[in-house]
């Protein structure tokens, strides 16, 4: 398996409902980020969390961090329909010189 | 906001073709990258570009392929002789230093036929 695997590779939710989407990687990490795709588009930052962070909030954005079971979780509450896109866990792997390894993806979608 | 852009959005070319990929990264960012994605599928490291030389390139990242920062705001992917599997959306992006979020432009799509 590879660094960065997202699971469920697909997720479809009511509005209003939380979305709760999980990456697991396999090396040691400075930090690990999150990323949206609109399709066609290009990847939109959305949060980072450091290695020694385990919870980070941003707006209707929750992140956590194990890193003893090395695997993350973003929840998004309060989904809206503009939140079907997909998403994307990246690791920026301790030791590595300065690249982002990028999982396959969770294709989410909210229905209105 | 500054954002990254890459031209054309589109590009359709023959096997055996050689293709330019264009980028203008965020004016300030040190740190470039390459990467290529295949039918919305994963999105796949090639290159990293910092202080004018490449940092790490990964095994899709054979002699057929090389980037060149050719002044200060340019930054160019080339395939020299493009196959049908170099069929896919390629995405530039910049960080200002590392480990920091990475900026994407929208993409070029290359078809091969």
């Amino acid at each position: 398996s590879q660094q960065g695997e997202e699971d469920p590779q697909a997720l479809s939710i009511q509005e209003g409902e939380n979305a709760t989407m999980n990456c697991s990687y396999k090396t040691s990490i400075n930090n690990l980020q999150w990323y949206r795709q609109n399709s066609g588009r290009g990847l939109v930052h959305l949060i980072l969390i450091r290695s020694n962070e385990r919870e980070k909030h941003s707006g209707r954005l929750r992140v956590t961090l194990d890193t003893s079971k090395k695997s993350s979780s973003l929840l998004i509450t309060a989904s809206r329909a503009a939140d079907t896109a997909s998403y994307f866990c990246a690791t920026d792997e301790a030791g590595a010189n300065s690249k982002l390894t990028f999982g396959k993806g969770i294709t989410l979608s909210v229905r209105p | 906001e500054p954002e990254v852009t890459q031209t054309p959005s589109h590009q359709v070319t023959q096997m055996g073709q050689e293709v330019i990929l264009r980028c203008v990264p965020i004016s300030n960012h040190l740190y470039f990258y390459w990467y290529r994605q295949i039918l919305g599928q994963k999105v796949e490291f090639l290159v990293s570009f910092y202080n004018n030389e490449i940092s790490e390139k990964s095994e899709i990242f054979d002699d057929q392929f090389s980037v060149e920062r050719p002044d200060g705001s340019n930054f160019t992917l080339k395939i020299r002789s493009t196959k049908l599997e170099d069929s896919a959306m390629y995405f530039c992006a910049s960080r200002v230093d590392s480990p920091s979020p990475l900026h994407f432009g929208n993409g070029t799509r290359l078809t091969v036929t």
